[in-house]
């Protein structure tokens, strides 16, 4: 069946320094969501992407989706102690004359001050 | 707009017994979804609800059940209650199916403890 995997499980990253998370998934999606869950939070909305080869930028934030739809990564620029939580992926796949959006296993990022 | 609600935020049960969480979805969300966290497994779907009509299933075992009432708002039950079930479960409400890739909004999940 379908699936979205997502590493690294965990990333430690000193304050300042860059941090990725990629997604893929070994068939083609339709398009990927990414949200952010701070600890002891709930799973929040950051973005979609849809086209093939699309960048979305939200502050210090750039999110890609491969040219082949079939990963996708949220890059991190000069981390800061907010950006500090579980970040996932959901990919969605078109399925059985509908869709499916399944989520990647998450990557928790820390952020030493 | 007020956001998912989930009733009730924490609850301790032991092994046997069963467990009914419920959900409210944002006004007008039809969609509501139910997904178990634990350390190290993500979220992992439990089933989608659609107009009263469960739409997708997850990989668990039939111990776990839920319903859609006709005002949207949906309840999960667990039954015969085992330790691995401890977790805090999650719901999501979107306007339309999940599938159709729309943004998912959660509630604050509710945290359960078996003992």
């Amino acid at each position: 069946g379908q699936q979205v995997m997502q590493i690294p499980q965990y990333q430690h990253v000193q304050e300042g320094e860059d941090f990725t998370t990629y997604c893929n998934s070994s068939t083609t999606l339709s398009n990927i969501q990414w949200y952010k869950q701070r600890p002891g939070g709930h799973p929040v909305f950051l973005i979609q992407l849809v086209k093939s080869g699309e960048v979305k930028k939200q502050k210090r934030l750039t999110f890609q989706f491969g040219e082949a739809k079939k990963n996708s990564s949220l890059h991190i620029t000069a981390t800061q102690t907010t950006d500090v939580g579980t970040y996932f992926c959901a990919g969605h796949f078109y399925y059985n004359q509908g869709g499916k959006l399944i989520f990647g296993q998450g990557t928790e990022l820390s952020v030493k001050p | 707009k007020a956001g998912v609600t989930q009733t009730p935020r924490y609850l301790i049960k032991t092994r046997g017994q069963q467990v009914t969480l419920s959900c409210s979805p944002i006004s007008g969300h039809r969609s509501v979804s139910w997904y178990q966290q634990t350390p190290g497994q993500g979220l992992q779907f439990l089933f989608e609800y659609f107009s009263e009509t469960q739409r997708n299933k997850g990989n668990f075992p039939g111990r776990f059940s839920g319903r859609q009432f006709s005002n949207s708002r949906s309840e999960m039950n667990v039954s015969t209650l085992e330790l691995g079930d401890s977790a805090l479960y999650l719901c999501a409400s979107s306007l339309v199916l999940s599938g159709n890739a729309d943004t998912q909004y959660f509630g604050p999940g509710t945290r359960l403890t078996v003992l």
